[in-house]
């Protein structure tokens, strides 16, 4: 089964450090997608990529391609950024479902003033 | 882009009782997803809403337990019938704007507990 891993599953920084979260999958993706998810439970996307580097605000993902891995970071973090991060991929073959997409589990992310 | 508002935001439900989650969009859209996400899991698709027809949906879901409907191309429902504690979830709509390889959009999510 091919799938989505994300680490590290929690994560608790000081208000100012660099945070990087990382995502692996297990084979050829079409897209990549970074989400958040605040504590009520609604969803906003924050990028879609298939290659490169994209960058908004404080927030910066990238992806390789040949190595399966996408990182998403943000810099100088801010108690407002505490929310739960997730790396979803559309695979290269048309599995994952109607939606095509295949979900990590998130990472529970928590910055302190 | 697209805005989705999804409501309930959160209820309380007795056992054995039906919710149903409503999903609306500001514009049309061509693909519409109902997600089910338990208490420390990733999402889950529960189905595709199609227009006009009945849903189609992944395994593990069926019709009886999980009715949709979508009468026009903004705007859906999802049931969750005869509900039990294991049924204590997040519910997320989506949606595509032209096709599953489009930017996907998320609602604010409803979080479900059933006692």
């Amino acid at each position: 089964k091919n799938e989505v891993e994300q680490s590290p599953q929690n994560l608790t920084a000081q208000e100012g450090e660099f945070i990087t979260i990382n995502c692996s999958y297990s084979v050829g993706i079409s897209a990549l997608h970074w989400l958040q998810q605040h504590p009520g439970g609604g969803i906003v996307s924050l990028f879609m990529l298939s290659s490169g580097k994209k960058k908004h605000g404080r927030l910066i993902a990238t992806i390789n391609i040949q190595e399966k891995h996408s990182s998403l970071h943000i810099t100088a973090s801010h108690p407002r950024d505490s929310a739960v991060y997730i790396c979803a991929v559309r695979w290269s073959y048309s599995g994952g479902g109607a939606d095509g997409l295949t979900f990590g589990k998130g990472t529970h992310l928590i910055i302190q003033p | 882009s697209a805005v989705i508002s999804q409501k309930p935001s959160r209820d309380i439900c007795q056992r054995g009782t039906s919710l149903t989650i409503q999903c609306q969009v500001d514009s049309q859209v061509t693909m519409m997803f109902w997600y089910r996400q338990q208490p420390g899991q990733s999402l889950t698709l529960i189905a595709t809403a199609n227009q006009g027809s009945e849903a189609t949906y992944e395994s593990g879901f069926v019709i009886d337990k999980f009715p949709i409907s979508r009468p026009n191309l903004t705007f859906s429902t999802l049931t969750v019938s005869n509900m039990s504690p294991e049924d204590s979830s997040i519910y997320l709509c989506s949606v595509a704007l032209r096709n599953r390889n489009t930017e996907a959009f998320f609602g604010q999510g409803t979080r479900l507990t059933v006692v």
